[in-house]
C-alpha cells in the first residue's frame, strides 16, 4: 500500500538552530514530491515540488532534498516566524498521499 | 488578489441538517478539489473535479456530494451530516487538470455536527 510517514511528529528549536525534516515514502511510480507550510487556522500553501532523486530546490532558510525513499527538509538558521507546520505530500500514478505532518515550533 | 475563497469559516450544526460548504476561485483553475483534515490521519481527499461537469470521487466520499457546474464554484454538499463528519475542510485549486501541479488552497471550513 502506498505511504507518506512524516518524523519527528514535532519539533522544536531554538532560533538559529538548524534541523531536518524528514519525508518517507513507499509509493509505485513517484510523479512528484511536494512540500506545503501551514500556519495555525489557514490553509497549506505551496513551497516545493521535486520530481527525480538528486533534485534540491531552496527557499530563502529552507532547502528541499530527494532520494529514492525520502525526502529532506532542511532549515537553516530558523527564525520564530518559521514556525508553522510543514506538510509532505507524493504523486503516485493517479492520486495525491499527504502525510501527517511535522509541527516546528522555533523560540527565540 | 488571486485566491481562493470557501464560506462559512465556521459552521456548527446538527445530525441530518443539510448544508452546503462554498467554494470559489478566481484563477481560472481548472482542478478543483476538497479534502478534509483530521488529527494523526492528515490530508484525505472527497471528491475532484478536472473540469466543468466532471467529478471523481476521492479517498472519502462517502456521505458527500459535490458539482461543478461553473469553472470558478465548487460547492461541497453534505445532505444528512453525521457527527463523523466533524472535521476541518479545505478547497482547493490548481491551474491544469493534475494531481502534480501546485494546489491553492482555500483557508478552511471547520464543521461540527452535534
Amino acid at each position: 500500500e502506498d505511504q507518506v510517514t512524516q518524523s519527528p511528529e514535532a519539533l522544536r528549536l531554538q532560533e538559529g538552530e538548524s534541523s531536518s525534516l524528514n519525508c518517507s515514502y513507499t509509493v509505485s511510480g513517484l510523479r512528484g514530491l511536494f512540500w506545503y507550510r501551514q500556519d495555525p487556522g489557514k490553509g497549506p500553501e505551496f513551497l516545493f515540488t521535486l520530481y527525480s532523486a538528486g533534485e534540491e530546490k531552496e527557499k530563502e532558510r529552507l532547502k528541499a532534498t530527494l532520494t529514492k525513499k525520502e525526502s529532506f527538509l532542511h532549515i537553516t538558521a530558523p527564525k520564530p516566524e518559521d514556525s508553522a507546520t510543514y506538510l509532505c505530500a507524493v504523486h503516485n500514478t493517479d492520486k495525491l498521499i499527504f502525510g501527517t505532518g511535522t509541527r516546528l515550533q522555533v523560540f527565540p | 488578489e488571486a485566491q481562493v475563497t470557501q464560506n462559512p469559516r465556521y459552521l456548527i450544526t446538527v445530525t441530518g441538517k443539510k448544508l452546503t460548504v462554498t467554494c470559489s476561485q478566481n484563477m481560472n483553475h481548472e482542478y478543483m478539489s476538497w479534502y478534509r483534515q483530521d488529527p494523526g490521519l492528515g490530508l484525505r481527499q472527497i471528491y475532484y473535479s478536472m473540469n466543468v461537469e466532471v467529478t471523481d470521487k476521492g479517498d472519502v466520499p462517502e456521505g458527500y456530494k459535490v458539482s461543478r457546474k461553473e469553472k470558478r464554484n465548487f460547492p461541497l454538499i453534505l445532505e444528512s451530516p453525521s457527527p463523523n463528519q466533524t472535521s476541518l475542510y479545505f478547497c482547493a485549486s490548481s491551474f491544469r487538470p493534475s494531481f502534480n501541479e501546485k494546489l491553492f488552497f482555500g483557508s478552511g471550513t471547520q464543521l461540527s455536527v452535534l
